[in-house]
């Protein structure tokens, strides 16, 4: 299984809501990772979880909110966004933060729109 | 500031043919460089990688070379297929740093003409 699964694929939120992304690998990798990419631009990071610690944020607005109940899940809690939050969001695994030369896996995405 | 470019935003390559794609990036903390194939409403493929202490690696189709001193680095793909039209993604990692993220490029779009 190189699968990184992603829920839901779209999502539709107000300005007021709250809402969650998920993700889920079954790879036994202990590093994962949130990317936001906006229309032809290339995915920028936000968050990188290792070994089920936030190790890396990359400044990220506190309306987004990362979470790593084990080390299979990761998600991305949503609160107050903006309309300019609008892209698609990219979760990614890989097999060890501190190992060199391994390659990320990342999941279909989810195509986030805020009205 | 864009660390990892690729300046050709698309490119047209007829089928049996070799794809070149190019990349170049400015942070000497680099070492570790990958490419992705990206189809419109998916994530990112995996598709081939190359550590700084090499200059080329191969796989089946695929072929990354990496030129140290000028920071650049390209993808050849031959025979090129009408399945290879997607947008190519270059990354690079500064391992050295301790860091695992993964810088982007701004893609390249490749179509394969039948």
């Amino acid at each position: 299984d190189t699968e990184v699964t992603q829920t839901p694929k779209h999502l539709v939120m107000g300005m007021t809501n709250k809402k969650s992304l998920k993700c889920e690998q079954h790879m036994g990798h202990r590093a994962m990772y949130w990317y936001k990419q906006k229309a032809k631009k290339p995915p920028e990071l936000m968050f990188v979880y290792s070994y089920e610690k936030l190790s890396i944020n990359e400044s990220v607005p506190s309306r987004f909110s990362p979470e790593c109940p084990n080390s299979s899940l990761l998600n991305l809690h949503l609160h107050a966004l903006q309309p300019e939050d609008s892209a698609l969001y990219l979760c990614a695994s890989s097999q060890d933060r501190g190992r060199p030369n391994t390659e990320a896996f990342f999941g279909q995405g989810t195509r986030l729109t805020v009205v | 500031d864009q660390q990892v470019k690729q300046n050709s935003p698309s490119l047209s390559v007829q089928e049996g043919r070799i794809s070149i794609l190019n990349c170049d990036y400015t942070n000497s903390m680099f070492d570790y460089f990958l490419w992705y194939k990206k189809y419109p409403a998916e994530g990112p493929t995996f598709l081939i990688s190359i550590s700084s202490i090499k200059d080329k690696n191969e796989d089946g189709r695929f072929t990354v070379f990496l030129n140290k001193s000028a920071k650049h680095l390209s993808l050849h793909i031959v025979p090129s297929q009408p399945g290879d039209s997607a947008v190519y993604f270059c990354a690079a990692r500064p391992t050295k740093s301790g860091a695992n993220n993964l810088f982007f490029g701004t893609g390249t779009r490749l179509t394969v003409i039948p």
